[in-house]
């Protein structure tokens, strides 16, 4: 099993320029998330679903889109890449109940100039 | 609301013991425990539910404080491969895993 499969590994943007961070999973887990990780911080979550078609704010939303048409794969969109946007981005799956840990992809590293 | 992790940094001799904490303001349902070394994802290592159940790593030992909505990491014996930054999550919810993870303490166990 590959786990949580994250694309690309680096990317540099230029400020205004949109793109979309790919994630996808072969575990089968109904629950995927993104979480954004700042150096010297900890994660934050912005977006999160909870199964195909459902999808939900985390603590950092603006600037990022989700959607989630097939149980697999949950892109990240930036629609405007902004400097404050510049992060490792981190996606992560588990199963639906609360004691399952969250199994992370290898993360994006976003410059944007 | 985050929860708040101490010490932020801790430094060990191979072998030596350290208790890294974790305290939230919310009532919990879950916290869990996350080891990330530098430039790689963050690794699971425990997860602490409301009523006792502990699941994870079988040579790292945490507990958790239903009362007082605080849980603690211990590594016991370090070893060179424990460092690295520590992360808790935690979660209200009995569903899902929207986790909410605190700053991190940073562990360096040297020879």
């Amino acid at each position: 099993n590959a786990g949580v499969t994250q694309t690309p590994k680096f990317q540099v943007l230029k400020t205004g320029q949109s793109m979309t961070l790919q994630c996808a999973q072969d575990m089968n887990h109904e629950y995927m998330s993104w979480y954004r990780q700042d150096p010297g911080m900890g994660l934050r979550l912005i977006h999160y679903s909870v199964g195909a078609g459902i999808t939900d704010q985390g603590e950092v939303p603006n600037g990022y889109n989700v959607s989630r048409s097939t149980t697999e794969d949950f892109p990240l969109r930036l629609l405007s890449a902004a400097p404050s946007q510049t992060s490792v981005y981190f996606c992560a799956s588990s199963s639906w109940q609360g004691d399952s840990p969250l199994h992370f992809g290898n993360g994006t590293r976003l410059t944007v100039t | 609301q985050q929860p708040v992790q101490s010490p932020q940094a801790v430094i060990l001799r191979e072998g030596e013991d350290a208790v890294i904490n974790c305290s939230s303001s919310k009532a919990l349902y879950s916290v869990h425990w996350y080891r990330q070394k530098h430039g790689e994802a963050p690794v699971f290592l425990m997860i602490l539910l409301k009523g006792g159940e502990q699941k994870g790593h079988d040579k790292i030992s945490a507990s958790f404080n239903e009362k007082k909505q605080q849980s603690s990491l211990y590594l016991t014996a370090s070893q060179l491969s424990y460092s690295g930054t520590y992360f808790c999550g935690t979660d209200v919810k009995a569903a899902g895993n929207k986790l909410t993870f605190g700053g991190g303490t940073r562990v360096l166990v040297k020879p």
